[in-house]
């Protein structure tokens, strides 16, 4: 199974500010990972799919890239809704399997 | 807009089956799958399983043995037995809509289910 290691586990920023957000796969993934924001509370909604394509609704400034084994989740400037927890999840093989999360924390 | 609503005991004694049920609103199952995920106290999110609204499906291996997913499109439900719990089967489990790509685009809210007794 594919181990996805997300990086840091704990982002302390301020609004405004740009998050970057890792995940690396402990094999290639191609370009099939994806990001989910967890806000407290709720469900994990889908930001990402194929590493770089923005689900329906979700704002421009939220963007992935990589392809293979590391992967990156940007944030170009952090609003109030952005503070959450982010995870990575990656399609290439059964099973699919998640990142243990980064939380990004207001600074 | 899709919603799923996850329904079940929030409790289940150790060895016995733990069932859910998800009841899909505002769209149908047909042409899509549906998946179970779940995340227990502290881990990460685990994936358990999809099925197509036809029936056919595909488990994690490591709960394969005592999972089984089934579908039924006249209430448009489907639901989730895993058999023979232990407390490590104590989590968060929700129900998914599976995107295209096998990626999750809606969620239910989640249910907790703990295995004590």
């Amino acid at each position: 199974e594919i181990v996805l290691t997300q990086s840091p586990e704990i982002l302390s920023l301020s609004p405004g500010e740009r998050a970057t957000l890792s995940c690396r796969a402990s094999q290639s993934v191609r370009n099939f990972l994806g990001w989910y924001q967890r806000r407290p509370g709720q469900a994990p909604r889908l930001l990402i799919y194929d590493a770089s394509n923005r689900a329906t609704g979700i704002p421009a400034r939220f963007s992935g890239s990589g392809s293979g084994t590391d992967f990156t989740l940007t944030i170009s400037s952090l609003e109030p809704e952005d503070f959450a927890v982010y995870y990575c999840q990656q399609r290439s093989s059964w099973p699919l399997t998640f990142g243990g999360g980064t939380r990004v924390e207001i600074k | 807009q899709v919603q799923l609503q996850e329904s079940g005991p929030g409790l289940v004694r150790p060895s016995e089956t733990l069932s859910l049920t998800c009841t899909v609103s505002g769209g149908s199952l047909t042409g899509h799958y549906w998946s179970w995920i779940r995340q227990p106290p502290g881990k990460r999110l685990e994936w358990i399983g999809h099925i197509y609204y036809t029936g056919s499906n595909n488990y994690n291996p490591s709960l394969k043995s005592r999972v089984t997913i089934s579908v039924d499109t006249s209430k448009n439900q489907f639901s989730l037995r895993l058999s023979s719990v232990t407390a490590a089967d104590t989590a968060l489990y929700y129900c998914v809509r599976v995107h295209i790509g096998d990626y999750f685009d809606y969620w239910g809210q989640g249910t907790r289910v703990s295995v004590s007794s």
